[in-house]
C-alpha cells in the first residue's frame, strides 16, 4: 500500500545551526502539505506544494517538491527553540497520507 | 469561530466496551477525518467523509465506524475496545480554498484500552 516516509525520526540541533527533513513516498503524489506539531499539542498546517519542481518560503522555512512528485524537504535556516516540534508531511494519493515525522529538539 | 472541537479529552475503556468519539465543526467544511497517532508511526487515517452522508475508509479502518448525517458532525465509534486501540485520536476537517486542502485539527482525544 502506500507509505510515506520521513526522515531522520529525531534531530537533536544547536540553536543557530541549519535542520532537514525529507519525504519520500513510495507512489507519485498529487500535493504535499507539511505540518507542525508543538509537544501536546495538535498538527498545524504550514504549507502545500502541488507543482513539480516547486519551491516555497516561509522566513526561514524553505519547502521543495521534487521532480517526480515522489519526494519532499523541509530546511530550516537558523533554527529557534520556537521551532521544537515535530514535522510532518502529508501526501495526497486519492486520501492524505502522512510521514512518520521528524521530530526536532533545539538546544539553546 | 470554535473550529474543530473534540470529546472527551481522555478516556479509559476496559477491553470489550464500545464508545463514540465526538468531533465537530463550525466552518462548514466538506471534507472530515479521523487520525489515530502512536509513537513513530505517524498519523494514519481511519475513516474520512467528503461530505454529509458520504464515508470511506482510511489506511486502519478495522475496529471503527463512522457516520457523517451532518456536516458539522462526525463521530467516531469504537464496537468493541481493544488494547491495541490505545491511541490519540485526531480529527480534522478541510474545504479546498484556492487549490489548497488544509486540514484543521481538533486537539485530540487520548484513549487507554486497558
Amino acid at each position: 500500500g502506500q507509505q510515506v516516509m520521513q526522515i531522520p525520526q529525531y534531530q537533536h540541533v544547536q540553536e543557530g545551526e541549519d535542520f532537514t527533513t525529507y519525504c519520500n513516498s513510495s507512489t507519485t503524489l498529487s500535493n504535499i502539505q507539511w505540518y507542525k506539531q508543538r509537544p501536546g499539542g495538535h498538527p498545524v498546517f504550514l504549507i502545500q506544494l502541488v507543482k513539480s519542481g516547486e519551491v516555497k518560503k516561509q522566513k526561514r522555512l524553505t519547502f521543495q517538491f521534487g521532480e517526480a512528485k515522489k519526494n519532499s524537504s523541509l530546511h530550516i535556516t537558523a533554527t529557534q527553540t520556537t521551532d521544537v516540534g515535530t514535522y510532518f508531511c502529508a501526501g495526497t494519493a486519492g486520501q492524505f497520507y502522512f510521514g512518520t515525522g521528524t521530530s526536532l529538539t533545539v538546544i539553546p | 469561530n470554535a473550529g474543530v472541537t473534540q470529546t472527551p479529552k481522555f478516556q479509559v475503556l476496559k477491553t470489550g466496551q464500545s464508545m463514540t468519539l465526538q468531533c465537530a465543526q463550525d466552518m462548514n467544511h466538506e471534507y472530515m477525518s479521523w487520525y489515530r497517532q502512536d509513537p513513530g508511526m505517524g498519523l494514519r487515517l481511519i475513516h474520512y467523509s467528503v461530505g454529509a452522508g458520504i464515508t470511506d475508509q482510511g489506511e486502519v479502518p478495522n475496529g471503527y465506524n463512522v457516520s457523517r448525517s451532518t456536516t458539522e458532525d462526525f463521530p467516531l465509534r469504537l464496537l468493541s475496545a481493544a488494547p491495541s486501540q490505545t491511541s490519540v485520536y485526531f480529527c480534522a476537517s478541510s474545504v479546498r480554498d484556492r487549490g489548497v486542502y488544509e486540514q484543521y485539527f481538533g486537539p485530540g482525544t487520548r484513549l487507554t484500552v486497558t
